[in-house]
């Protein structure tokens, strides 16, 4: 297997500019997550999808972040526009819904830095 | 609302020393229990897991229970290697349904540095 499929892995960007994070879950998960982690929140969920829809977005901090996931094999998460707050790693996790196999795995991260 | 709690890192050994991250909760209903593992520059990785009181989850020298008299699930090791330096995320899932199902709560986290 694969494994969750992140990209880009490191990205840089001036504040104001658009970021598109991408993310390529296990191929028949379907639950799909976004996390941001920062030094001083620790890890956060920011939104989580069940078969392509979004479930619970109550984490996304404001109106400048979107996420999609037009198929059960993509999901995005946009910054629009950007700003250095926004720098973090933002992970995507992927999950079967079966009760056995309920492990979240997660993808190696995108290390944003917003300048 | 679900939360959870670990002891404040970092934490420093020797090698071949024993180790102990305590981990405690706060859920509603029966949740299940995992200890997560981050090493540098990587994603978290499942260590353990245990779903139900009593059970211990168990992999590659690390253990813990669930206590559900405490609402502990402390993490130890017997004897810890320099490889085990990383940052470990202890964190529940409740198993009620509605839009909660498959949510992980983590907890802080605890950066474990261990010198040879």
């Amino acid at each position: 297997d694969a494994g969750v499929i992140q990209s880009p892995r490191h990205e840089v960007t001036e504040m104001g500019q658009e970021v598109t994070l991408r993310c390529k879950p296990i191929s028949g998960h379907d639950y799909l997550f976004w996390y941001r982690q920062t030094m001083m929140r620790g890890l956060e969920l920011l939104i989580y999808f069940n078969n392509n829809v979004p479930i619970d977005d109550s984490g996304m901090p404001e109106d400048r972040f979107s996420a999609k996931m037009p198929n059960a094999s993509f999901s995005t998460l946009k910054i629009q526009p950007s700003e250095p707050r926004d720098s973090a790693v933002y992970f995507c996790a992927s999950s079967f819904t079966d009760y056995s196999r309920e492990t979240q795995y997660f993808g190696p991260g995108t290390r944003l830095l917003v300048l | 609302g679900n939360s959870v709690t670990q002891m404040e890192g970092p934490v420093t050994l020797s090698e071949e020393a024993f180790l102990t991250i305590n981990c405690t909760y706060t859920a509603t209903g029966y949740p299940s229990l995992f200890w997560y593992v981050q090493y540098p520059g990587e994603g978290l990785q499942l260590l353990l897991k245990a779903t139900k009181a009593d059970d211990k989850g168990s992999n590659k020298g690390f253990e813990a229970t669930y206590r559900k008299e405490t609402t502990s699930f402390h993490l130890e090791k017997g004897s810890v290697q320099v490889s085990d330096s990383a940052v470990y995320f202890c964190a529940l899932r409740t198993n009620a349904g509605g839009t909660s199902y498959g949510k992980l709560t983590f907890g802080q986290g605890t950066i474990l540095t261990v010198h040879p």
